[in-house]
């Protein structure tokens, strides 16, 4: 059964240092998220990317947020400066049509100390 | 603001009996809506989905949900749980009013003794 897949499953990293967690989405799959679990608190939307551009973001979504689809595959997502309270589960997810249910992969945890 | 309640932060039942966990939104229309589940330290799991039509769907692993329109509700169920049911549980929901992506409620903790 085809699945979405994420790398690392966790990473350490100093504060002020930059981040990449990377994501491959099923491949039929043309909707791209990036949502995040704070621990012990809801999930919470991130970004949403489609044809290659995003198509909606949240407030947490700040310029130190990037994402990228590099080539076919991969779904990346950038914190250029991390901060202590970037520290969370990150989950990428994938749908095949907007509005429909999306796949979820198994997460990164981020800690940043 | 458009939002999804789950009321229920923990709920203990013992192996074998029956569960509901409770789930209630905000919106002006008819939403898609799922429920999701997170077991420790894994990612998340679609259960089930109501996009339309007949208002019981049927998930996996035994779950069900049924959507009421009159209470804007989609709660879950399963007529008997069983101990690897321990997890997290989320509902979501997405429409226009959300912005087409999902938006998820707090989750609701299950806890199974046996």
């Amino acid at each position: 059964e085809p699945e979405v897949t994420q790398t690392p499953s966790h990473q350490v990293t100093q504060m002020g240092q930059e981040v990449i967690l990377r994501c491959v989405p099923i491949s039929n799959h043309l909707y791209f998220y990036w949502y995040r679990q704070i621990l012990g608190q809801k999930v919470e939307f991130l970004v949403s990317f489609y044809n290659n551009e995003i198509s909606e973001k949240s407030e947490i979504f700040d310029d130190q947020f990037s994402v990228e689809r590099p080539d076919g595959s991969n779904f990346t997502l950038k914190i250029r400066s991390t901060k202590l309270e970037d520290s969370a589960m990150y989950f990428c997810a994938s749908s095949e049509l907007e509005s429909t249910e999306a796949f979820f992969g198994q997460g990164t945890r981020l800690t940043v100390v | 603001a458009q939002s999804v309640t789950q009321p229920d932060i923990h709920i203990t039942v013992s192996e074998g009996a029956s569960l509901e966990l409770r789930c209630n939104y905000s919106y002006g229309a008819t939403p898609y809506l799922f429920w999701y589940v997170q077991s420790p330290g894994q990612g998340l799991q679609l259960l089930l989905k109501y996009f339309s039509g007949d208002t019981l769907v049927q998930g996996i692993k035994g779950f069900e949900a049924e959507f009421k329109r009159s209470q804007s509700s989609f709660n879950l169920r399963k007529p008997s749980v069983h101990w690897s049911d321990a997890a997290e549980y989320f509902c979501a929901v997405v429409g226009a009013e959300y912005g087409n992506k999902l938006v998820f409620g707090a989750g609701t903790i299950l806890r199974v003794k046996s």
